[in-house]
């Protein structure tokens, strides 16, 4: 078993939805976590960020921990063609350490 | 937030060849990280580089295979040695910056192709 799972998808959704994305873990040791966003042929782009459990919103993103189910989400709004991308969630235990990495979900976004 | 340069962006090599990349921040970190990306999978650790020690590899990874130099707190090289088409992916290095070094950032990658 993964220590992340994350369903590769694909995502297809119409413009203006909301996308929802999730990871599932198994270590109870993590306690950062993270959001990336990968275009084809191009290097993870960093999202959002959080620690421990709560929310957190950043302009169409909101980020949710919850320690307690070991589930982490993303919900993009108002979703646009631009957001068609592979959403990798990634964690870690402790600040500036290594990242454990989820397989990646592709989102489409069909105008 | 940090920025990363990458080289190169991508090649195409010869089996039993090696390859160096290079990565470079614009700020100086006491980490840095090189991960692997196979095609259509996601990114997995190969090795965790110090400055002044030796770096840290992940299980089924190997020096010999991957050795890493970290001559500074600003630059990074990863060797890939003796290829073979299964060392096709894409080389990323990455680096913890912000103020509580909670956030993990990319360079671009390094796409290459083994033939």
């Amino acid at each position: 078993q993964k220590e992340v799972e994350q369903d590769p998808g694909p995502l297809s959704v119409p413009e203006g939805a909301i996308v929802s994305l999730n990871c599932t873990y198994s270590n109870s040791a993590f306690q950062y976590f993270m959001w990336y966003r990968q275009y084809s042929r191009k290097g993870p782009e960093l999202l959002m960020y959080t620690y421990s459990s709560g929310n957190k919103e950043d302009g169409r993103f909101t980020a949710q921990v919850d320690k307690s189910s070991k589930y982490i989400s993303l919900f993009i709004r108002d979703s646009q063609p631009s957001d068609s991308a592979t959403y990798l969630c990634a964690m870690t235990k402790a600040a500036g350490n290594k990242l454990t990495f989820g397989g990646g979900t592709r989102v489409l976004v069909k105008p | 937030s940090a920025v990363i340069s990458q080289k190169p962006s991508r090649d195409i090599c010869q089996r039993g060849t090696s390859l160096t990349i290079q990565c470079q921040v614009d700020s100086q970190v006491t980490m840095m990280f090189w991960y692997r990306q196979q095609p259509g999978q996601s990114l997995t650790l190969i090795a965790t580089a110090n400055q002044g020690s030796e770096a840290t590899y992940e299980s089924g990874f190997v020096i010999d295979k991957f050795p890493i130099s970290r001559p500074n707190l600003t630059f990074s090289t990863l060797t890939v040695s003796n290829m073979s088409p299964e060392d096709s992916s894409i080389y990323l290095c990455s680096v913890a910056s912000g103020g509580a070094k909670t956030e993990a950032f990319f360079g671009q990658g390094t796409r290459l192709t083994v033939v």
